[in-house]
């Protein structure tokens, strides 16, 4: 595809269930970013992966949180027993990393909302 | 950490006025600061970037002021219109294999 890809694109969840969420990063881009933004907040970094290296988990927020990025390409947060402050908007970025160019590009986002 | 700090976090304009947000960073391993614009309900998106061997760039409306002793740069937005209503993060990055980071975003109002 031509730019980050989400999905979904919204979720609604119940409070203590475990949730998937998706992305399908430009391809080629060999880092990845999560990023979560409350309500009329800043992103919050949660995780990064670049290429092979093990991946900065620095902003991942409790254990209840935890991503994984196979084959290099499409990755996935999970999110286990889901608390209502979990309620946010997940970005994905991916980028080319390479010499100083770090442009990154953005998904969409999930909304997700615990109820 | 805040390793890039962004200010103020909201602004009001009137239309025709010019909207300063300025950024601090601490890293000097930064070579690297773009600025993103994100409207309401998408992924925030590539507005203009600089390097840190120039000392301001500009792309129509929007320049960037880069002051690489101070390690400050800010934005600014010349004859602001309605349109530019978003909100707008500041990041710094360097090259290999370092993340972005990003400031905390600048909410923008331009108002008729």
């Amino acid at each position: 595809g031509a730019g980050v890809s989400q999905s979904p694109s919204n979720k609604v969840t119940e409070k203590g269930k475990d949730v998937e969420l998706r992305c399908d990063p430009i391809s080629g881009h060999t880092a990845l970013y999560w990023y979560r933004q409350s309500l009329g907040q800043g992103l919050e970094f949660l995780i990064y992966f670049q290429g092979n290296s093990a991946p900065d988990k620095s902003g991942l927020p409790s254990d209840r949180f935890s991503a994984e990025r196979t084959g290099g390409s499409v990755s996935t947060l999970t999110i286990q027993r889901t608390q209502q402050e979990d309620s946010a908007v997940y970005l994905c970025a991916s980028s080319l990393v390479r010499g100083a160019n770090t442009e990154a590009f953005f998904g969409q986002g999930t909304r997700l909302t615990v109820v | 950490q805040q390793q890039v700090k962004q200010s103020p976090q909201s602004l009001i304009v009137q239309k025709g006025g010019i909207s300063i947000i300025n950024c601090a960073y601490e890293n000097t391993a930064f070579d690297y600061f773009p600025w993103y614009q994100q409207f309401p309900g998408k992924g925030p998106a590539l507005l203009i970037a600089i390097r840190p061997d120039v000392s301001e760039k500009k792309e129509g409306r929007f320049t960037i002021s880069f002051n690489k002793s101070a390690k400050q740069f800010s934005l600014h937005i010349m004859d602001s219109q309605p349109g530019d209503s978003a909100t707008y993060f500041c990041a710094a990055g360097s090259g290999g294999y370092q993340k972005v980071t990003f400031g905390i975003g600048t909410k923008l109002q331009v108002i008729p």
